[in-house]
Protein backbone atom coordinates (compact mmCIF):
# COMPACT_ATOMS: atom_id res chain seq x y z
CA UNK A 1 0.00 0.00 0.00
CA UNK A 2 1.47 3.67 -0.41
CA UNK A 3 2.25 5.93 1.89
CA UNK A 4 0.18 8.49 -0.10
CA UNK A 5 -2.29 8.88 -2.56
CA UNK A 6 -4.19 10.98 -4.75
CA UNK A 7 -6.34 11.06 -7.82
CA UNK A 8 -3.88 11.78 -10.78
CA UNK A 9 -6.62 13.44 -12.33
CA UNK A 10 -6.85 15.55 -14.77
CA UNK A 11 -9.15 18.39 -13.48
CA UNK A 12 -10.22 20.43 -16.52
CA UNK A 13 -12.30 23.49 -14.86
CA UNK A 14 -13.67 26.52 -16.12
CA UNK A 15 -12.57 30.06 -14.61
CA UNK A 16 -14.41 31.08 -11.59
CA UNK A 17 -14.92 27.30 -10.78
CA UNK A 18 -14.33 25.81 -7.32
CA UNK A 19 -12.23 22.20 -7.29
CA UNK A 20 -11.14 19.94 -4.32
CA UNK A 21 -8.62 17.55 -4.21
CA UNK A 22 -7.93 14.99 -1.73
CA UNK A 23 -5.26 13.27 -0.97
CA UNK A 24 -5.13 10.08 1.83
CA UNK A 25 -2.30 8.46 3.79
CA UNK A 26 -1.56 5.22 5.52
CA UNK A 27 0.52 5.96 8.44
CA UNK A 28 -1.87 6.78 11.36
CA UNK A 29 1.42 8.44 13.28
CA UNK A 30 1.87 11.23 10.57
CA UNK A 31 2.34 14.99 11.44
CA UNK A 32 3.20 16.71 8.99
CA UNK A 33 0.81 17.47 6.14
CA UNK A 34 1.62 20.36 3.21
CA UNK A 35 0.40 21.03 -0.61
CA UNK A 36 2.84 22.34 -2.90
CA UNK A 37 2.39 23.16 -6.75
CA UNK A 38 4.48 22.09 -9.68
CA UNK A 39 4.45 23.78 -12.80
CA UNK A 40 5.56 21.99 -15.20
CA UNK A 41 9.35 20.95 -15.63
CA UNK A 42 9.50 23.22 -12.86
CA UNK A 43 10.22 22.80 -8.90
CA UNK A 44 7.70 22.25 -6.49
CA UNK A 45 6.29 25.03 -4.07
CA UNK A 46 5.06 25.18 -1.21
CA UNK A 47 1.52 26.32 -1.13
CA UNK A 48 0.60 25.72 1.97
CA UNK A 49 0.77 24.35 5.41
CA UNK A 50 -2.27 21.91 6.70
CA UNK A 51 -3.12 22.91 10.32
CA UNK A 52 -5.49 20.64 12.37
CA UNK A 53 -7.82 22.82 12.46
CA UNK A 54 -7.90 23.60 8.67
CA UNK A 55 -6.36 26.74 7.22
CA UNK A 56 -7.05 29.59 4.08
CA UNK A 57 -4.86 31.18 2.26
CA UNK A 58 -6.75 33.90 0.29
CA UNK A 59 -8.88 31.62 -2.53
CA UNK A 60 -7.22 27.98 -1.24
CA UNK A 61 -8.19 26.54 1.38
CA UNK A 62 -6.67 23.22 3.30
CA UNK A 63 -8.33 20.90 5.89
CA UNK A 64 -6.87 18.03 7.57
CA UNK A 65 -9.37 14.79 8.56
CA UNK A 66 -7.16 12.74 11.20
CA UNK A 67 -10.04 9.97 11.41
CA UNK A 68 -10.33 9.28 7.78
CA UNK A 69 -6.55 10.16 7.24
CA UNK A 70 -7.28 12.39 4.22
CA UNK A 71 -6.13 15.78 3.68
CA UNK A 72 -7.86 18.58 1.00
CA UNK A 73 -7.13 21.37 -0.64
CA UNK A 74 -9.76 23.54 -2.15
CA UNK A 75 -9.53 26.39 -4.26
CA UNK A 76 -12.67 29.08 -4.77
CA UNK A 77 -12.74 31.29 -8.04
CA UNK A 78 -10.12 29.41 -9.96
CA UNK A 79 -7.67 31.47 -12.24
CA UNK A 80 -5.68 30.57 -15.15
CA UNK A 81 -2.87 30.47 -13.35
CA UNK A 82 -3.81 28.02 -11.27
CA UNK A 83 -2.87 25.83 -13.97
CA UNK A 84 -0.59 23.08 -12.50
CA UNK A 85 -0.06 20.02 -10.71
CA UNK A 86 -0.96 19.73 -7.10
CA UNK A 87 1.03 17.54 -4.94
CA UNK A 88 0.22 16.26 -1.55
CA UNK A 89 3.09 15.63 1.09
CA UNK A 90 2.96 13.83 4.25
CA UNK A 91 5.68 13.70 6.95
CA UNK A 92 6.45 10.30 8.47
CA UNK A 93 8.09 10.97 11.52
CA UNK A 94 9.54 7.36 11.94
CA UNK A 95 12.61 8.13 10.15
CA UNK A 96 11.71 11.76 9.44
CA UNK A 97 10.45 10.77 6.18
CA UNK A 98 8.44 12.81 3.51
CA UNK A 99 6.15 11.27 1.43
CA UNK A 100 4.48 13.09 -2.31
CA UNK A 101 1.73 12.17 -4.09
CA UNK A 102 2.00 11.34 -7.53
CA UNK A 103 0.39 14.84 -7.97
CA UNK A 104 -3.08 16.13 -9.41
CA UNK A 105 -3.22 17.84 -12.74
CA UNK A 106 -4.96 20.96 -12.94
CA UNK A 107 -5.93 23.01 -16.07
CA UNK A 108 -8.21 25.88 -15.66
CA UNK A 109 -10.25 26.58 -18.79
CA UNK A 110 -11.00 30.14 -20.28
CA UNK B 1 17.56 36.77 -0.46
CA UNK B 2 19.05 33.98 -2.31
CA UNK B 3 16.94 30.77 -2.67
CA UNK B 4 18.01 27.12 -3.02
CA UNK B 5 20.68 26.89 -5.70
CA UNK B 6 21.51 23.41 -7.33
CA UNK B 7 24.64 22.64 -9.64
CA UNK B 8 24.88 21.08 -12.62
CA UNK B 9 21.56 22.40 -14.07
CA UNK B 10 22.20 19.06 -16.12
CA UNK B 11 24.46 16.13 -16.45
CA UNK B 12 24.74 12.95 -18.48
CA UNK B 13 26.61 10.54 -17.84
CA UNK B 14 26.80 6.70 -18.38
CA UNK B 15 26.07 3.37 -16.67
CA UNK B 16 28.61 2.48 -14.37
CA UNK B 17 30.08 5.95 -13.91
CA UNK B 18 29.26 8.16 -10.32
CA UNK B 19 28.13 11.46 -10.38
CA UNK B 20 28.20 14.38 -7.73
CA UNK B 21 25.17 16.75 -7.62
CA UNK B 22 25.17 19.65 -5.13
CA UNK B 23 23.00 22.23 -3.16
CA UNK B 24 23.13 25.23 -1.22
CA UNK B 25 20.30 25.85 0.85
CA UNK B 26 18.87 29.73 1.49
CA UNK B 27 21.26 31.39 3.99
CA UNK B 28 19.82 30.56 7.60
CA UNK B 29 18.28 27.08 6.24
CA UNK B 30 20.23 24.15 8.32
CA UNK B 31 18.08 21.25 6.89
CA UNK B 32 18.98 19.59 3.43
CA UNK B 33 16.79 17.18 1.70
CA UNK B 34 17.13 15.22 -1.44
CA UNK B 35 14.59 14.25 -3.86
CA UNK B 36 14.56 11.97 -7.04
CA UNK B 37 11.67 12.64 -9.24
CA UNK B 38 10.90 10.82 -12.64
CA UNK B 39 8.65 12.25 -15.30
CA UNK B 40 4.60 11.55 -14.32
CA UNK B 41 5.53 11.19 -10.83
CA UNK B 42 5.99 12.87 -7.45
CA UNK B 43 9.19 13.28 -5.82
CA UNK B 44 10.61 10.25 -3.77
CA UNK B 45 12.61 11.30 -0.93
CA UNK B 46 15.82 9.84 -0.63
CA UNK B 47 17.96 11.66 2.35
CA UNK B 48 17.13 14.61 4.58
CA UNK B 49 20.25 16.50 6.64
CA UNK B 50 19.64 18.49 9.72
CA UNK B 51 22.72 20.21 11.19
CA UNK B 52 25.68 17.97 9.15
CA UNK B 53 23.53 14.99 10.81
CA UNK B 54 21.54 12.44 8.51
CA UNK B 55 17.64 12.25 9.83
CA UNK B 56 16.39 10.38 7.53
CA UNK B 57 16.58 8.14 4.34
CA UNK B 58 14.29 6.92 1.78
CA UNK B 59 14.09 3.38 0.42
CA UNK B 60 17.16 4.13 -2.04
CA UNK B 61 20.13 1.62 -2.35
CA UNK B 62 23.32 1.79 -1.08
CA UNK B 63 24.69 3.38 -4.55
CA UNK B 64 23.15 6.67 -3.03
CA UNK B 65 24.83 8.57 -0.61
CA UNK B 66 25.04 12.17 1.09
CA UNK B 67 26.52 14.74 3.11
CA UNK B 68 26.51 17.92 4.56
CA UNK B 69 28.86 20.29 5.04
CA UNK B 70 29.64 22.99 7.93
CA UNK B 71 28.05 25.60 5.92
CA UNK B 72 25.21 23.32 5.42
CA UNK B 73 25.67 23.27 1.47
CA UNK B 74 25.25 19.31 1.07
CA UNK B 75 25.90 16.98 -1.93
CA UNK B 76 24.51 13.63 -3.28
CA UNK B 77 26.56 11.21 -4.64
CA UNK B 78 25.40 8.27 -6.65
CA UNK B 79 27.76 5.48 -7.67
CA UNK B 80 27.59 2.85 -10.19
CA UNK B 81 24.76 4.85 -12.31
CA UNK B 82 21.73 2.57 -14.08
CA UNK B 83 19.76 3.95 -16.41
CA UNK B 84 16.70 3.86 -14.41
CA UNK B 85 18.76 6.71 -12.22
CA UNK B 86 17.90 9.05 -14.87
CA UNK B 87 15.12 11.85 -13.58
CA UNK B 88 15.34 15.56 -11.83
CA UNK B 89 17.43 15.36 -8.61
CA UNK B 90 15.90 18.27 -6.27
CA UNK B 91 17.58 19.82 -3.24
CA UNK B 92 14.99 20.83 -0.64
CA UNK B 93 16.24 23.24 2.41
CA UNK B 94 14.22 24.40 5.20
CA UNK B 95 14.80 26.06 8.73
CA UNK B 96 13.38 23.52 10.76
CA UNK B 97 12.95 20.47 8.70
CA UNK B 98 9.65 20.76 7.88
CA UNK B 99 8.47 23.30 5.55
CA UNK B 100 10.86 22.80 2.78
CA UNK B 101 11.81 25.37 -0.56
CA UNK B 102 13.23 23.87 -3.25
CA UNK B 103 16.00 24.50 -5.85
CA UNK B 104 15.76 23.90 -9.73
CA UNK B 105 17.12 20.33 -9.73
CA UNK B 106 19.79 19.07 -11.60
CA UNK B 107 18.12 16.55 -14.51
CA UNK B 108 20.21 13.93 -14.98
CA UNK B 109 20.30 11.93 -17.85
CA UNK B 110 22.19 8.35 -18.11
CA UNK B 111 22.91 6.54 -21.05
Amino acid sequence: RKEVEQDPGPFNVPEGATVAFNCTYSNSASQSFFWYRQDCRKEPKLLMSVYSSGNEDGRFTAQLNRASQYISLLIRDSKLSDSATYLCVVEIPTGNQFYFGTGTSLTVIP
Amino acid sequence: DAGVTQSPTHLIKTRGQHVTLRCSPISGHKSVSWYQQVLGQGPQFIFQYYEKEERGRGNFPDRFSARQFPNYSSELNVNALLLGDSALYLCASSRDSYEQYFGPGTRLTVT
